[in-house]
């Protein structure tokens, strides 16, 4: 069946820096890969998203790759900030079948200021 | 942007009860909602999907006696955990296909507030 990848599970790092998550998924047929964001009581968020007919898109300090053959995607935080600590999951979604959105086992983020 | 309302977003119940949870897409129309279960500090496990007019589809593992789905309008689902037990206790969150927003016009995964179920 469809599966997500994720890591690592917790990413610890200093403010400034950057971080990157990286994902997997298995169902080839999987075309569109969005992440979200989800602090500490709150609902997921939308932050970027990439289609499979596009490797690379970035949005001021986040960006998110894709390598559709080796079935990779990685999500890059630059210049992290305190309020960037959250619980991240990647996910991925084919375009039938109901759409339904498979998602990564998550990462949490520290960003230690 | 998209919005979908979800309640209660708590709620405490005796073993044996069934408790009721319902999701609105309030500013949009949604033929397919989602049914997720999250366990303190893990996943976002899908549960179902929720199909307007017809029959909800269940993941592998997932008892659909148990947890019952509703989606009688374009705009509100209904899950229901009947005769519930201690280890139903989790975070429901509910999630709607919002259309157009995402990149080149995908449709978007909105995302309810959640419910969080105590079973005693």
């Amino acid at each position: 069946g469809e599966n997500v990848e994720q890591h690592p599970s917790t990413l610890s790092v200093q403010e400034g820096d950057s971080a990157v998550i990286k994902c997997t998924y298995s169902d080839s047929a999987s075309n569109y890969f969005p992440w979200y964001k989800q602090e500490l009581g709150k609902r997921p968020q939308l932050i970027i998203d990439i289609r499979s007919n596009v490797g690379e898109k970035k949005d001021q300090r986040i960006a998110v790759t894709l390598n559709k053959t080796a079935k990779h995607f990685s999500l890059h935080i630059t210049e992290t900030q305190p309020e960037d600590s959250a619980v991240y999951f990647c996910a991925a979604r084919r375009n039938t079948g109901g759409f339904k959105t498979i998602f990564g086992a998550g990462t949490r983020l520290f960003v230690k200021a | 942007g998209a919005v979908v309302s979800q309640h209660p977003s708590w709620v405490i119940c005796k073993s044996g009860t069934s408790v009721k949870i319902e999701c609105r897409s309030l500013d949009f129309q949604a033929t397919t909602m989602f049914w997720y279960r999250q366990f303190p500090k893990q996943s976002l496990m899908l549960m179902a999907t929720s199909n307007e007019g017809s029959k909800a589809t269940y993941e592998q593992g997932v008892e659909k006696d148990k947890f019952l789905i509703n989606h009688a309008s374009l705009t509100l689902s209904t899950l229901t955990v009947t005769s519930a037990h201690p280890e139903d206790s989790s975070f429901y969150i509910c999630s709607a296909s919002s259309p157009g927003q995402g990149s080149a016009g995908a449709n978007v995964l909105t995302f309810g507030a959640g419910s969080r179920l105590t079973v005693l």
